[in-house]
This record gives C-alpha cells, sequence and structure tokens, in this order.
C-alpha cells in the first residue's frame, strides 16, 4: 500500500468488552509504533517494534494493553475491558528502521468507550 | 524525563501574515528535533527537522532553528496561506533512543 492504513477509523464500544485496533505499516518498514492521542493532550507513546527485537512495551498505561506484530508487519493493539477513560485515538507509525527518523501516520482511530 | 511544550491554540492568522509556532524542550544530550503537520482527516506527517544546534530546517515555505542555548526550535512562516491550516506538533528524539516524544500540538487556522 501506499501508506499506514489503520482500522476501523472508528470504533464505538460499550464499557467493560474488548477492542482490536489493526495497524499495516508500510511494506519493507521494520519499525512500528503505537501512539495515543486524548482530547487536548499530546501524543502519548505505547509501544515500539523494531524487526524481530523484544517491543518496547515501557508506554502501555496497564495490563489491559497488549499488542502483537505478526511476521514483522501487521500489528494489532488489542485493550481488554475498556474504561471511558481508554476513549481518544489510537495512532500507527511506521519508519524504515530504528535508524531512520522519519515516521509515516496513519489516520488513526477514534475509539469512544460508552 | 524528556518532554516538549508547545504553545497553546488555536492561533488564528489571517492570509499572509507571519506565523510563529512557540516550542521549547527538555532533553538530555542532544536530541534531534521536528516538527509534523496534520491537515484535516489526514495522519501526521514530517515537514522538517534539524539534528544539531544552529541546524535550520525548512520546507513548504516553513523554517525552525535549533537553538540549543535556549532549547527551542520555534516554528516560523513569513506568509501563510489558507492551505496552511492544519495541527502542528513539535518532537524530539533523544540521542540513543528511538522512541519520539511529540507535543500537545498547536492548531493553526488561516482565514482568507
Amino acid at each position: 500500500g501506499a501508506g499506514v492504513s489503520q482500522s476501523p477509523s472508528n470504533k464505538v464500544t460499550e464499557k467493560g468488552k474488548d477492542v482490536e485496533l489493526r495497524c499495516d505499516p508500510i511494506s519493507g518498514h521494520t519499525a512500528l509504533y503505537w501512539y495515543r492521542q486524548s482530547l487536548g493532550q499530546g501524543l502519548e507513546f505505547l509501544i515500539y517494534f523494531q524487526g524481530n527485537s523484544a517491543p518496547d512495551k515501557s508506554g502501555l498505561p496497564s495490563d489491559r494493553f497488549s499488542a502483537e506484530r505478526t511476521g514483522g508487519s501487521v500489528s494489532t493493539l488489542t485493550i481488554q475491558r475498556t474504561q471511558q477513560e481508554d476513549s481518544a485515538v489510537y495512532l500507527c507509525a511506521s519508519s524504515l528502521g530504528q535508524g531512520y527518523e522519519k515516521l509515516f501516520f496513519g489516520s488513526g482511530t477514534q475509539l469512544s468507550v460508552l | 524525563g524528556d518532554s516538549v511544550t508547545q504553545m497553546e491554540g488555536p492561533v488564528t492568522l489571517s492570509e499572509e501574515a507571519f506565523l510563529t509556532i512557540n516550542c521549547t524542550y527538555t532533553a538530555t544530550g542532544y536530541p534531534s528535533l521536528f516538527w509534523y503537520v496534520q491537515y484535516p482527516g489526514e495522519g501526521l506527517q514530517l515537514l522538517l527537522k534539524a539534528t544539531k544546534a544552529d541546524d535550520k530546517g525548512s520546507n513548504k515555505g516553513f523554517e525552525a532553528t535549533y537553538r540549543k542555548e535556549t532549547t527551542s526550535f520555534h516554528l516560523e512562516k513569513g506568509s501563510v496561506q489558507v492551505s496552511d491550516s492544519a495541527v502542528y506538533f513539535c518532537a524530539l528524539r533523544p540521542g540513543g533512543s528511538y522512541i519520539p516524544t511529540f507535543g500537545r500540538g498547536t492548531s493553526l487556522i488561516v482565514h482568507p
């Protein structure tokens, strides 16, 4: 694909339900990032994948959040037992690798927890 | 920890006005500095960057100079257009890290 693709673009869920958010990075990009953007806040780092290395999970806010990246390509961010404070835009970005500073972002998934 | 502080928005200007969006940072060592722009309905995209002190990044008429003495990276444009209306994010990547830290973003609205 031409760019980073995220799906769904919008997700409305009920408190307590689990949700999965998907990110398709640019082909050939080995680095992948997840960020969260809450209303009026900056981008909050969640997790970073680089190739086959263990991910940097230092930004995950609680153990309800997890992410995986299969085959070094597609990534899924899972939020279990969603809470209202999880409502935000979840952004995915990729880059050619850890030495490359330019990130390419998807349009994000707007998550609303009712 | 590392952090980026941007001026509050929205910034509202008339077309052809001069633009400044302030950005200051806190970081150890020698970070790289960035401005990203997010147009309505689109993902963030890199606008310009600077990797060392006194470097000037420029693109599409926008400029920013890496000022280590004032820990600043202010974004400027001499004459804004309606098409520049967007949200602008200042960011840094610490030396030795691969994870950028972003500011809160500043919304720019340009009227004809």
